[in-house]
């Protein structure tokens, strides 16, 4: 079945440590690529995209993902974590066949400690 | 504000009620959205409108019925909803094809007692 995974449920880590949260998708063909981000009691935030060009793609507060044809991955990354970061992260495909409506994991929920 | 405004923020009802969702966006996109928030679950996408068209029901319970009369509203009708219904409710909203990203709105937290 077509599907989007996320591998780390929750991930906690201490301030200044870096972040890799794990993506995988298994849809065929062209698929646009996305983060986004949910604060506690916030609304969802688009924190990058990846669409073509330029398979490493920079997104905004310093994360960046890298979009891996071949492993089918679009793995989100930041070299140093502030508190601040504390949110779930949600990463999300766009296909052609659901009236290109997003379809998202479940979720990676990260807790960064001072 | 994002630039969809959903409403109410809450709403709790009881399981014998008909309530309505409302979302509204102005920001010239052509396609709309309905997803179900639950907790310990990925975001259920339930239905896209594209161009005032239902493009997509995502094998949702009747009881949940959308309404979009024009480009810039979508609602979501609610009747007879279970227990298990109570969860966030996000409208979104992008151009046609997403090329141009999705602008979700805040939610409507929904407790069906």
């Amino acid at each position: 079945a077509q599907s989007v995974s996320q591998h780390n449920h929750h991930v906690i880590l201490s301030e200044a440590a870096s972040l890799e949260l794990g993506c995988n998708y298994s849809y065929g063909g062209t698929v646009n690529l996305f983060w986004y981000v949910q604060y506690p009691g916030q609304h969802l935030q688009l924190l990058l995209k990846y669409f073509s060009g330029d398979p490493l793609v920079k997104g905004i507060k310093g994360f960046e993902a890298e979009f891996i044809k071949s492993k089918f991955s679009f793995n989100l990354r930041k070299p140093s974590v502030q508190w601040s970061d504390t949110a779930e992260y949600f990463c999300a495909v766009n296909v052609w066949n659901s009236g290109y409506a997003l379809n998202f994991g479940k979720g990676t929920s990260l807790l960064v400690t001072p | 504000e994002t630039g969809v405004t959903q409403t109410p923020r809450h709403l709790v009802m009881g399981m014998t009620n008909k309530k309505s969702l409302k979302c509204e966006q102005h920001l010239g996109h052509n396609a709309m959205y309905w997803y179900k928030q639950s907790a310990k679950k990925p975001l259920e996408l339930m239905f896209v409108y594209s161009l005032e068209e239902r493009v997509e029901n995502n094998s949702v319970p009747s009881r949940f019925s959308p309404e979009c009369p024009n480009s810039s509203h979508l609602f979501l009708h609610l009747h007879t909803l279970q227990p298990e219904d109570s969860a966030l409710y996000l409208c979104a909203s992008s151009q046609s094809g997403g090329d141009y990203g999705y602008t979700f709105g805040s939610g409507t937290r929904l407790t069906v007692v």
